[in-house]
């Protein structure tokens, strides 16, 4: 049972306009949800963070957007940037930061 | 923020074998944890390890197949034992902040099981 779920594998986007990438959770006890950008050969790397007494929590270009009532988040990144291109997952736990349940990750590419 | 060297940062071994992955981490930490990335796969948490006790492992983890060690509050190792083919994977150990609100990893180790 995939209790977090990133259902487009994979996106593209022209470099300078927004990218949207969706994740959606079945686990209603979840209660803080993180983003990470994973390049190859190296570690997820953290990007932003929302709690669930949020919908909405902005970083530079990073925007994560919270809907309870859907049991879904998305990451907004404006304007994209050829850097940006790498693997997107979101995460979930009930524990903070400690013990995250993590979607299948999004490929973002982002083109000139 | 944590930093986290994971040695090896890649393999590859014998099917049978056993392997051990450490994991340093440059400041004391009550927690670490232990995923596993299979290919095209997300990121799944096989333990936590604690100081001073026993791992505790998720649901289709079993400490024959994972022991894990936590001799102090920087460091935890990581024995995949007895490994197959299926073992192939990504292992990366993990660390929050005191504040919890972050998760820091360190670069992985690539397993490959031949």
């Amino acid at each position: 049972d995939q209790q977090v779920k990133q259902n487009s594998p994979s996106l593209s986007v022209q470099e300078g306009r927004i990218s949207i990438l969706n994740c959606d959770y079945t686990n209603s006890m979840f209660d803080y949800f993180l983003w990470y950008k994973k390049y190859p050969a190296e570690g997820p790397t953290f990007l932003i963070s929302i709690s669930s007494i949020k919908d909405k929590n902005e970083d530079g270009r990073f925007t994560v957007f919270l809907n309870k009532s859907a049991k879904h988040l998305s990451l907004h990144i404006v304007p994209s940037q050829p850097g940006d291109s790498a693997v997107y997952f979101c995460a979930a736990s009930n524990q903070g930061a400690q013990k995250l349940v993590f979607g299948q990750g999004t490929r973002l590419t982002i083109n000139p | 923020s944590a930093v986290i060297s994971q040695k090896p940062s890649r393999d590859i071994c014998q099917r049978g074998t056993s392997l051990t992955i450490q994991c340093q981490v440059d400041s004391q930490v009550t927690m670490m944890f232990w995923y596993r990335q299979q290919p095209g796969q997300s990121l799944t948490l096989i333990a936590t390890a604690n100081q001073g006790s026993e791992a505790t492992y998720e649901s289709g983890f079993v400490i024959d197949k994972f022991p894990i060690s936590r001799p102090n509050l920087t460091f935890s190792t990581l024995t995949v034992s007895n490994m197959s083919p299926e073992d192939s994977s990504i292992y990366l150990c993990s660390v929050a902040n005191r504040g919890n609100t972050e998760a820091f990893f360190g670069q992985g180790t690539r397993l490959t099981v031949v």
